[in-house]
């Protein structure tokens, strides 16, 4: 059954700290993925997309990586801003069918002064 | 201006009551989706058009109907409100299939059904 779960569900930090968020799919077969920000009251925005040969991607305070092998991705936020506090959405996109995205419910992330 | 439009944005109704919610796009792209959002649940596909003339039955489309007026537009119909509808809606867009395309969503319909 194809999957896409997240975690936490919910992570509070301090202005200025790092935090890592986790998105593990069980999607085959497999084309992309990608991460979202949902700022609160509006729709999400695409903020990196991840394809099969890659590891590592980069976009500002945001990096994002991937493990093909073992399904796992992350979002890592840097230095984090009173700006970050959003919604993350992890979308993984198969190869087949026409509906071929799946959602994660996303993390909550709140970040506090 | 935003690229996808979604009205009205706050709707207020009662059950039994027929509601549709609009959707236009800027874009230029063929294919567009409805998805509901609740709390814990995420987004669900209810409907989604890959042209004029394509209409598809999403995971959760019970309940629920749309139209494809011109490529630029997409409309959500509750013919028959009822209370577990009660949800924020999402309209989006793409140019080619989700399989590299990126979403771009509207900023979102919110409806309570009382």
């Amino acid at each position: 059954k194809n999957q896409v779960e997240q975690s936490p569900q919910s992570l509070i930090i301090l202005e200025g700290k790092n935090c890592t968020l986790q998105c593990n799919y069980t999607v085959s077969p497999f084309s992309n993925l990608r991460w979202y920000k949902q700022d609160t009251g509006r729709g999400p925005v695409s903020l990196t997309i991840m394809t099969f040969s890659e590891n590592t991607k980069s976009n500002g305070r945001y990096t994002a990586t991937l493990d093909a092998d073992t399904k796992q991705s992350s979002l890592h936020i840097t230095a984090s801003q009173l700006s970050d506090s959003a919604s993350y959405i992890c979308v993984v996109s198969v190869r087949t069918g026409a509906n071929n995205l799946f959602f994660g419910t996303g993390t909550r992330l709140t970040v506090i002064p | 201006d935003a690229d996808v439009t979604q009205t009205p944005r706050n709707r207020i109704t009662k059950t039994g009551k027929r509601i549709m919610l609009e959707c236009s796009q800027t874009k230029g792209h063929d294919r567009m989706y409805w998805y509901r959002q609740d709390p814990g649940l995420g987004l669900r596909l209810i409907y989604y058009s890959f042209d004029v003339k394509d209409i598809n039955k999403g995971e959760i489309s019970d309940g629920y109907s749309v139209s494809r007026q011109a490529q630029a537009k997409f409309s959500l119909s509750l013919e028959s409100a009822i209370p577990n509808q009660t949800a924020l809606y999402f309209c989006a867009t793409s140019d080619v299939t989700g399989n590299t395309g990126e979403l771009f969503f509207g900023e979102g319909s919110r409806l309570t059904v009382l």
